[in-house]
Parts: C-alpha cells; structure tokens; sequence
C-alpha cells in the first residue's frame, strides 16, 4: 500500500515564488493535515480537513491555502513564498477527525528551500 | 497552551539494553498522547496511542505509559536493536481534541 504520497520530495524556489504541494492517500481516511518540520520546534499544524469539503486553520496557517480536492487529495499552496517558508511539510491522514483515537499516517515530507 | 517536552535530546546505548524515553507535558487536560518514530528523510510512523483513559500500551518490545496527573510519559524499549535507531516524537492531543502538540523528539543511536 502506497499510504499517504507527497510531491514534489524536494523543490527549491525563489523569494516570491508560488508553488503548490500535493498529496494523497489511499486510505479511505476522511480527515487530512498539513504539517511542517524546522529543526529545534516539533511538528505544527498548518492547516487540517476533517471531512472532504471542509477545511480550518492550524497553528502557522498565515502564508499558506489548502484545498481538499476530494477526499484523497489534499493539496497546500504557497502564494508568495518567503525564506521563513523554508521548512519540511509533511502530509497526515486518518480515518477520523480530531475527535478520533486512531493514528495519524504521514507521508515522507516535501523538503523546500526558499532562496 | 500545552507545551512538549522530550529529554535528553539524543542518547546512544549499545545494542541489547533496554531504554527509556521520556515525554513530559504541561496541561493533564489531554485527549490521547502517541509515540512516533521518524528515521532520517521520512515522515512519522505511529507506533503507540494511549487514551486519556488508559494507563499503558505495549506492541511488541514497545510499551509506553501515561501519568496524566504527573504531565508524563514513557517509552520502554526492550533489548534494543541498531534497527531501532531513530528519532523518537510524543505528541499529545489536548483535552479539545483541536490539535496535536508535538515534542522536539529524541535521538536515539543503538550502537554494535
């Protein structure tokens, strides 16, 4: 099983630049998260889907979109990247929302570098 | 706002030790609390979740603890493996199950 899926795995951008980050997930798992990694901090949430259709903030949403495609796609977009965006973004699911007890599966990260 | 802590930051032991990992948090009000492991370059893979209810979960040579009222966890490792060589994250999920407060993780080395 292929889990949660994340491209690109690595992408370099310029100050200014948008890009957007995909991911997907062959779980059948209703709810979707955004993540990101900088050394010295845990993970924080970006921005999380509970259900397809629905989507509400984190804790750093500010610089950052999302849209929930459908329910296995869940994708982040950066509108005007700055080098603060600088980060590993990680991509979760799990088969419930926040009120749930199951695990959270995760993708292998998308490691960007804003320039 | 609830706050993660992982101590120490790395340890190395050698290989056939047995280990613990430490978890502590600031706010008992919590929902779950999970143990993740992340080797270098991949995302987190889920290997305990202990219900506020719950007092341990075990899965294999793994077994974890929750004192809420102390703000703590443990992960045991038994008999330890260079395969186990990681870093190891706690997360806990706050009494309104809005998010998940992730701690900074230990580094561990099993050495031969």
């Amino acid at each position: 099983n292929a889990g949660v899926t994340q491209t690109p795995k690595f992408q370099v951008l310029k100050t200014g630049q948008s890009m957007t980050l995909q991911c997907a997930q062959d779980m059948n798992h209703n709810s979707m998260y955004w993540y990101r990694q900088d050394p010295g901090m845990g993970l924080r949430l970006i921005y999380y889907s509970a259900s397809e259709g629905t989507t509400d903030k984190g804790e750093v949403p500010n610089g950052y979109n999302v849209s929930r495609l459908n329910k296995r796609e869940f994708s982040l977009r950066l509108e005007s990247a700055a080098p603060s965006q600088t980060s590993v973004y990680f991509c979760a699911s799990s088969e419930l929302g926040l009120w749930g007890n199951q695990p959270q599966h995760f993708g292998d990260g998308t490691r960007l570098s804003i320039l | 706002k609830q706050e993660v802590t992982q101590i120490p930051a790395a340890l190395s032991v050698p290989e056939g030790e047995n280990l613990v990992l430490n978890c502590s948090f600031t706010d008992s009000a919590i929902y779950n609390l999970q143990w993740f492991r992340q080797d270098p370059g991949k995302g987190l893979t889920s290997l305990l979740l202990i219900q506020s209810s719950q007092r341990e979960q075990t899965s294999g040579r793994l077994n974890a603890s929750l004192d809420k009222s102390s703000g703590r966890s443990t992960l045991y490792i038994a008999a330890s493996q260079p395969g186990d060589s990681a870093t190891y994250l706690c997360a806990v999920k706050d009494g309104t199950a809005s998010k998940l407060t992730f701690g900074t993780g230990t580094r561990l080395q099993v050495t031969l």
